[in-house]
């Protein structure tokens, strides 16, 4: 079946740094979704790419879509201490299906040092 | 209602016991998805509907789970002889499709603890 990886695992970065990560997939998407989970919430809709290449930002966030259709990065710029959280990547839409289906990463879990 | 509704929102049951969770998705909203998360996991896809039907059932790990939505908004996850692996917080989203973004809004879940 469909599975996402998501690297790395776990980051413990300084208040202030950019923060990277990376989703991949085994299978083609045709949507890319990127999540944040707090402590006993549910996950909360970061950024949604729709197109392979597509570069798209929510103020400090950046999010591409890869052009295979594989992968995904999330960028966070300027990392303040409310940045932490579990960021999960979610695909949507096998190829040539009407599929809904979402499926989800393993999750980063970011920690902010202030 | 505004958001995701989900109760109760904590549920501590025996092994072997039945256990349901219902989720009150938004307004409006005809497509609802149940997840479950494990611990240091992300959520796991258990069913979809459209409206009152289960599109994809693909994910209820056996026929102990069960969910049903009846009337097309509130859904309830029912699960019988409750296992300890059955432990985890079970996710409800609901979206509304064809609105471009399929975005999934989730409640803030239903832990249950399978002693």
């Amino acid at each position: 079946g469909q599975q996402l990886n998501q690297s790395p695992q776990s980051m413990f970065i300084q208040e202030g740094e950019d923060v990277s990560m990376n989703c991949t997939s085994s299978s083609i998407f045709n949507t890319w979704l990127w999540y944040k989970q707090d402590p006993g919430e549910g996950p909360v809709l970061l950024i949604a790419l729709y197109k392979a290449g597509e570069l798209t930002s929510n103020g400090r966030l950046t999010a591409q879509f890869g052009i295979t259709r594989k992968d995904s990065f999330l960028n966070i710029s300027a990392s303040i201490p409310s940045d932490v959280g579990i960021y999960f990547c979610a695909g949507l839409g096998l190829m040539k299906t009407s599929y809904d289906k979402v499926i989800f990463g393993p999750g980063t879990s970011l920690s902010v040092i202030p | 209602g505004a958001g995701v509704s989900q109760t109760p929102s904590n549920k501590v049951t025996e092994k072997g016991k039945y256990v349901e969770l219902r989720c009150d998705p938004i307004s409006g909203h005809t497509a609802l998805y149940w997840y479950r998360q494990s611990l240091g996991q992300g959520p796991e896809f258990l069913i979809y509907f459209q409206g009152t039907g289960a599109a994809d059932d693909s994910g209820l790990p056996n026929d102990r789970f069960f969910a049903v939505r009846p009337e097309g908004s509130v859904s309830t996850l029912k699960i019988q002889r409750t296992e300890r692996g059955d432990s985890a917080v079970y996710l409800c989203a609901s979206s509304f499709p064809g609105s471009g973004a399929n975005v999934l809004t989730f409640g803030a879940g239903s832990r249950l603890t399978v002693l």
